[in-house]
């Protein structure tokens, strides 16, 4: 079993680029989540998804879209990238809490 | 104000020293405390869930154990492979999943 994994491990981006971060888990959790991790804080929920079809904002939305495709994948997408959205971005999954992780995508906007 | 406090924020062992972390909260109902152990470049792995105070849970050189205010985690007789950052996680009792509050982490470095 893979469990939560994402895509890409690594992303440079300018500013007002755009990208969008995969993740796609194999639990069969309905539960799935996106979070941002910066030094000093902790774990900022973003975004989630309760269900297949349903999305929700976290902590802090701002900057950002997600779209649960199906049950499996939840895609985290920065329409205009800006500095301050440089962070790991962590996405996990849950049925229900606790919630099990993958590795990350490290971006750097510049 | 629902919050996690984790101390230290750094921790220097040799190994063999036992020691404890720290994790303390204030939520307004709480349905769990969760432990997790991060590496450097991966994400947290889930160590132990805790429910009820006077609540305990063990894992090799690990002891979770909870009160109503705060919950340790117990290294006994560290290894180096025990460096690691450990998170602390508070589920309140509340619906929705802004109901999850992380701690900045223990940042554990165990001496050869």
């Amino acid at each position: 079993n893979a469990g939560v994994t994402q895509t890409p491990k690594f992303q440079v981006l300018k500013t007002g680029q755009s990208m969008t971060l995969q993740c796609a888990q194999d639990m069969n959790h309905n539960s799935m989540y996106w979070y941002r991790q910066d030094p000093g804080m902790g774990l900022r929920l973003i975004y989630y998804s309760a269900s297949e079809g349903t999305t929700d904002k976290g902590e802090v939305p701002n900057g950002y879209n997600v779209s649960r495709l199906n049950k499996r994948e939840f895609s985290l997408r920065l329409e205009s990238a800006a500095p301050s959205q440089t962070s790991v971005y962590f996405c996990a999954s849950s049925e229900p809490p606790p919630l099990h992780f993958g590795n990350g995508t490290r971006l750097t906007v510049t | 104000e629902d919050q996690v406090t984790q101390s230290p924020e750094a921790l220097r062992l040799q190994e063999g020293e036992s020691s404890s972390l720290n994790c303390s909260y204030t939520v307004s109902g709480l349905r769990g405390l969760f432990w997790y152990r991060q590496d450097p470049g991966k994400g947290p792995e889930f160590l132990f869930t805790l429910y009820s105070a006077g609540e305990e849970k063990e894992k090799e050189r690990l002891k979770a154990t909870l009160t109503k205010k705060e919950s340790f985690l117990h290294i006994t007789a560290p290894k180096p492979e025990d460096s690691a950052t450990y998170l602390c996680a508070v589920q309140a009792d509340q619906t929705g999943a802004n109901n999850l509050f992380f701690g900045t982490g223990t940042r554990l470095t165990v001496i050869p």
